[in-house]
């Protein structure tokens, strides 16, 4: 019972935005989208998390669109090292549990 | 900040044996976590504490996997007796909940355990 769907896998250009996509159509008005990615042999690292309004932290930027029904992460400049499994996930406002799916692998490319 | 400190990094053991693992959270930080990692499966929540109270294990697999935190700084994930099936990365996270949404987990270098 998947909440959000992502692409498998995507290729950047290094030192061009990365725009990863992410389909979360049955979102509930309290669920929040985090973004966590996972580098290659490491745990999960936090990206960032948003509501209804759009965020931008020191690592990247939140689009979430008016209806909430989807959303875009978007590293402004990718570099080699963000190179990961990128995972889109909803969760209820005050729960601390986290579903991970399967995640969209980012290849970025020199 | 050292951050999640999980030990040991790798464990080897044989089908039957007892293994634990162990997770020292970020100070300050009030709940916990226990997920595990195969190809198979991804990554899945077992367990998670908070205020050092088991909140929800019904990501547990069975019986022979158990979990605690005597204090806020220690947690335990023991498995007995273990079998190959259960070899996987096992990672700590933890996180500061204050009741509010939007609270980010992080996670530890993960035990990757082989049962053989």
């Amino acid at each position: 019972d998947a909440k959000t769907t992502q692409p498998p896998s995507m290729d950047c250009a290094e030192g061009r935005a990365a725009n990863l996509p992410c389909n979360h159509s049955t979102i509930s008005g309290n669920e929040y989208v985090y973004w966590y990615r996972q580098i290659h042999s490491q745990g999960p690292q936090y990206i960032i998390h948003g509501l209804k309004n759009n965020e931008t932290n020191e690592m990247a930027s939140l689009i979430i669109t008016e209806d909430r029904k989807s959303s875009t992460l978007i590293l402004p400049h990718a570099t080699l090292r963000d190179t990961a499994v990128y995972y889109c996930i909803v969760s209820q406002g005050g729960s601390e549990k986290l579903v991970f799916g399967k995640g969209m692998k980012l290849t970025v490319n020199p | 900040d050292a951050g999640v400190i999980q030990s040991p990094r790798h464990e080897v053991t044989e089908m039957g044996q007892e293994v634990t693992l162990r997770c020292k959270p970020i100070s300050g930080h009030n709940s916990l976590f226990w997920y595990r990692q195969t190809m198979m499966r991804g990554l899945e929540l077992l367990i998670y504490f908070n205020n050092n109270v088991p909140i929800d294990d019904s990501g547990m697999p069975e019986d022979r996997f158990s979990a605690k935190m005597p204090n806020a700084s220690f947690s335990t994930l023991k498995i007995q007796p273990s079998e190959p099936r259960d070899s996987a990365v096992y990672f700590c996270a933890s996180s500061l909940a204050l009741r509010q949404a939007g609270v980010e987990q992080y996670f530890g270098p993960g035990t990757r355990l082989t049962v053989t």
